[in-house]
């Protein structure tokens, strides 16, 4: 099976471009999370999705992000415009949640390296 | 405000060895616990979950527990190799509103050697 999939693996890109990046979660998973790891900081959540619907996006660092999700398979998260202090591991993860077999295990995709110089 | 602190922040220890990694958090009214394992340059991968009901959990070499009334869940690691060297990263998982949310610790870095 097919594990949470993010794409591109890796993105550099200048201060100021919009940056774009993917993810298809688990089949089946019906909740979405984004989180943004860095060595300061450590693995922070910036969002997340409960059956396609944003549920808290208080992690979010400015409005200069914004994340969607269209369809139970795909999630963007968006920056425009980048600047530096957005490098970082951007990690997707996928869990079944809610109903009495949920136990919320989340998984997690292997990331995106974003450098923006 | 959820609060997670792992010890120790790194560890060393020769092969064999038996080795407990701690987690505290903050918040007794916790969802589950989720342990990880993050290789450089990697993802993370679940190692166990834990549900608010449990007292533990294992998987093959691994053993977590988790005591909810005084905020500790501990990763006890049986006969330690060199391929278990990696970050691992203890992750609190709310509920309530708040359900779904994971806040992580900032993980300990064990390195075992041959």
């Amino acid at each position: 099976d097919a594990g949470v999939i993010q794409s591109p693996r890796h993105e550099v890109t200048e201060m100021g471009q919009e940056v774009t990046l993917r993810c298809k979660p688990i089949s089946g998973h019906n909740s979405l999370f984004w989180y943004r790891q860095t060595m300061m900081r450590g693995l922070e959540l910036l969002i997340y999705f409960n059956n396609n619907v944003p549920i808290d996006d208080s992690g979010m660092p400015e409005d200069r992000f914004s994340a969607k999700m269209p369809n139970a398979s795909f999630s963007t998260l968006k920056i425009q415009p980048s600047e530096p202090r957005d490098s970082a591991v951007y990690f997707c993860a996928s869990s079944v949640a809610g109903g009495a077999l949920s136990y919320n295990e989340q998984f997690f995709g292997p990331g995106t390296r974003l450098t923006v110089l | 405000k959820q609060e997670v602190t792992q010890i120790p922040a790194a560890l060393s220890v020769p092969e064999g060895e038996n080795l407990v990694l701690n987690c505290s958090f903050t918040d007794s009214a916790i969802y589950n616990l989720q342990w990880f394992r993050q290789d450089p340059g990697k993802g993370l991968t679940s190692l166990l979950l834990i549900q608010s009901s449990q007292r533990e959990q294992t998987s093959g070499r691994l053993n977590a527990s988790l005591d909810k009334s005084s905020g500790r869940s501990t990763l006890y690691i049986a006969a330690s190799q060199p391929g278990d060297s990696a970050t691992y990263l203890c992750a609190v998982g709310a509920g309530g509103t708040s359900y779904g949310k994971l806040t992580f610790g900032q993980g300990t870095i064990l390195t075992v050697h041959p």
